[in-house]
């Protein structure tokens, strides 16, 4: 079966500091990959998407990017991080096409 | 725009009632629709998902409807349970893109003994 992990489960970093949030996936090959934000009491908000290992598409201009090193590995990272990157990081799966997406447990991330 | 709206934004009720939750959708050519169950400080869980053939699907205790017509979707919770306070988000996927994925905003569900 698939699973996915995410790590730190949460995070406290100032103002300023590097990020760097990892997602894995197991039990699959060639997924699509997500990484979302969410707000306190706010919707999910798609950060970025990957089809594939090198591939990233970003949805939301920011301070944050990410990296698919592996095929089952996805990062997001931020060189400085700015109070307004604190909220629930959510990484994501699903096979190619517009079909369920599995997601992870998620890291509190708060920004001092 | 593609815009997936849920009502109400919050909801209480008591323990072994009903309820049921809207989701209208402005999302076009449409390919499915989920509905997740999101758990405090959790990742959302899928709970339904629903083509555009299908009118209803049953998961123990939810049941989701789907009126491809009017664009809307309901999920009813039959004899609710403490467990059942989360928050529930209705997901609209279109056609035209894989990664094509819209999000409501959600309701948060409480139940009380």
């Amino acid at each position: 079966s698939q699973t996915i992990h995410q790590w730190p489960a949460t995070l406290v970093q100032p103002v300023g500091s590097p990020l760097s949030l990892e997602c894995t996936v197991e039990g699959t090959s060639n997924p699509n990959l997500y990484w979302y934000r969410q707000a306190a009491g706010r919707g999910l908000q798609l950060l970025f998407y990957s089809v594939g290992i090198g591939q990233i598409s970003s949805e939301v201009p920011q301070n944050l990017s990410a990296s698919r090193p592996q095929d089952r590995q996805f990062i997001l990272s931020s060189k400085k991080l700015l109070l307004s990157d604190s909220g629930f990081y959510l990484c994501a799966w699903s096979i190619q096409g517009p079909y369920e997406q599995y997601f992870g447990p998620g890291t509190r991330l708060t920004v001092t | 725009k593609n815009q997936v709206e849920q009502s109400p934004q919050s909801l209480i009720i008591l323990e072994g009632k009903n309820c049921t939750l809207q989701c209208n959708y402005t999302v076009s050519p449409f390919s499915n629709l989920r509905w997740y169950k999101q758990d405090t400080g959790r990742g959302p869980v899928s709970l339904t998902i629903m083509t555009f053939s299908e009118n209803t699907k049953s998961n123990g205790r939810y049941t989701a409807t789907l009126d491809a017509d009017t664009k809307q979707s309901s999920l009813h919770i039959t004899a609710s349970q403490l467990s059942d306070s989360a928050s529930y988000i209705c997901v609209v996927s279109a056609i035209s893109g894989t990664y094509k994925y819209i999000f409501g905003t959600g309701t948060r569900l409480k139940v009380l003994a």
